[in-house]
């Protein structure tokens, strides 16, 4: 049972480039969430989703960023016009239900904006 | 606004043993969440308290006062693969949002 997939690891745009995020959850978890973290600080929480739905984006900025989580395939986080600002770490974790006591993370995308 | 404190950095030696709190202020609790993240790596989940006590998982154990709003994770017999970067997360208003500290580095000296 393989763990949270994101890829791609590491991720280079110019500014105003397009970044897609893409996170493949835990085999039987129909919850993701998506955190950002910068360097030397925690995680921020960005979204929330379960299959199809869109449950709390209160964490994400309402420019430029969505996500989604399609009936089939990976959840996507979409970075529309990338600045220098949104380099950071994304990671995604996902669970079985509601709640994070047993969310698993995965390895990150690390976007640098150049 | 809702906020988690714990300390930036901790240094330690090989074979001790090492606290590293975190209080918290949020407008609702649920629980607090500890996890451990290396470098480069992924955060990975280590303990849960939503009720007051101490919780023991092995050398790591956790504790948490909701009177006090504070919580710590007690490491044992430190090992050199213990270096890392150790996070207190809260369920604040939501059982599903976690909040976290911004993580405690430590720094562990044979």
């Amino acid at each position: 049972n393989a763990g949270v997939m994101q890829n791609p690891r590491h991720l280079v745009r110019r500014r105003g480039q397009e970044a897609r995020l893409r996170c493949s959850p835990m085999k039987g978890h129909s919850h993701v969430y998506w955190y950002r973290q910068l360097p030397e600080e925690g995680l921020k929480f960005m979204v929330y989703l379960q299959k199809e739905n869109i449950i709390d984006e209160s964490g994400m900025p309402k420019e430029r960023f969505s996500a989604e989580f399609p009936k089939e395939g990976p959840s996507i986080l979409r970075i529309q016009q990338v600045v220098r600002g949104d380099s950071a770490a994304y990671f995604c974790a996902s669970s079985a239900g509601t709640g994070n006591t047993e969310a698993f993370f995965g390895q990150g995308t690390r976007l640098t904006v150049v | 606004g809702q906020s988690l404190e714990q300390p930036s950095e901790v240094t330690a030696v090989e074979g001790a043993i090492v606290q590293i709190n975190c209080t918290y202020q949020t407008s609702g609790f649920y629980g607090l969440s500890w996890y451990q993240q290396h470098d480069g790596g992924a955060p990975t989940f280590l303990s849960y308290n939503a009720l007051d006590g101490l919780e023991e998982t092995g050398r790591f154990s956790s504790f948490l006062s909701r009177s006090d709003s504070y919580g710590y994770l007690l490491l044992q017999e430190l090992q050199m693969k213990d270096s890392a970067s150790y996070f207190c997360a809260v369920e604040g208003d939501s059982n599903y949002q976690l909040i976290w500290g911004a993580g405690t580095k430590l720094i562990i000296k044979p």
